[in-house]
């Protein structure tokens, strides 16, 4: 079954404009991380951003915010201001620090995203 | 320099040989964990491990086996190579679960073929 969802497999923007990217998650626990990395063609894994499911406020890096919905189980990053850079596979993951999954870090499918100029 | 190293970067190996790849962190991270990368499925979680000689399966542990004698590391060995083993590997590890400021750090990934 898959835990984590991204249901966009492909998604492209205009340099300068903003783009959403959507990611949803099933659990049963309260306790949980949430990252979206980002990877281009080097395969590096980069964090962009983080989430603690226990605060309410949106996590912001930058360019980078989230909008949480933990009641929906959704985790979608935006990205304001679209550069040519930011176009990579990003990942959506989460990790539980408590429960009968403790320490399983879970990965989305990923979405291609193209930044045109 | 500190992080987490993979190796070998690029192995080319045979159907039903035995394969091990090595991740090893200069931190003492308790957390590790060992992904294949394929098109199409994301990162697919095949073990982890929350300290010395603790670990757990993951989606998909078949056709591999884990052991953590040391803290620092994590080997990842095929028994018995497939070709649908054929993928990217990706070895990463977390530094607490109970640290609010935590970060996954990956390593290079190490690309195998099994011919």
């Amino acid at each position: 079954a898959q835990t984590v969802t991204q249901s966009q497999p492909e998604m492209s923007v205009q340099e300068a404009e903003t783009v959403t990217l959507s990611c949803t998650y099933d659990t049963s626990e309260s306790d949980y991380y949430l990252f979206w990395y980002k990877q281009p063609p080097s395969r590096q894994m980069i964090l962009v951003i983080r989430q603690e499911a226990y605060k309410q406020q949106n996590a912001t890096e930058n360019r980078f915010s989230v909008n949480f919905q933990k009641a929906a189980k959704s985790f979608s990053l935006k990205i304001s201001d679209s550069q040519l850079g930011d176009a990579a596979m990003y990942f959506c993951a989460y990790i539980h620090f408590r429960g009968s999954t403790l320490g399983r870090l879970y990965f989305g499918r990923g979405t291609q995203l193209t930044v045109w100029p | 320099d500190a992080g987490i190293t993979q190796s070998p970067r690029y192995k080319i190996t045979e159907t039903g040989r035995q394969v091990t790849l090595m991740c090893h962190q200069t931190w003492s991270h308790s957390y590790m964990f060992w992904y294949r990368q394929d098109l199409g499925h994301g990162l697919r979680l095949i073990y982890y491990s929350a300290a010395a000689d603790i670990t757990d399966k993951g989606e998909v542990p078949d056709g591999y086996v884990v052991s953590r004698s040391k803290t620092e590391n994590f080997p990842l060995t095929l028994e018995s190579a497939t070709r649908s083993q054929t993928s990217v590997y990706f070895c990463a590890s977390l530094t607490s679960l109970d640290y609010s400021g935590n970060t996954i750090y990956f390593g290079e990934g190490s690309w195998l073929t099994v011919v």
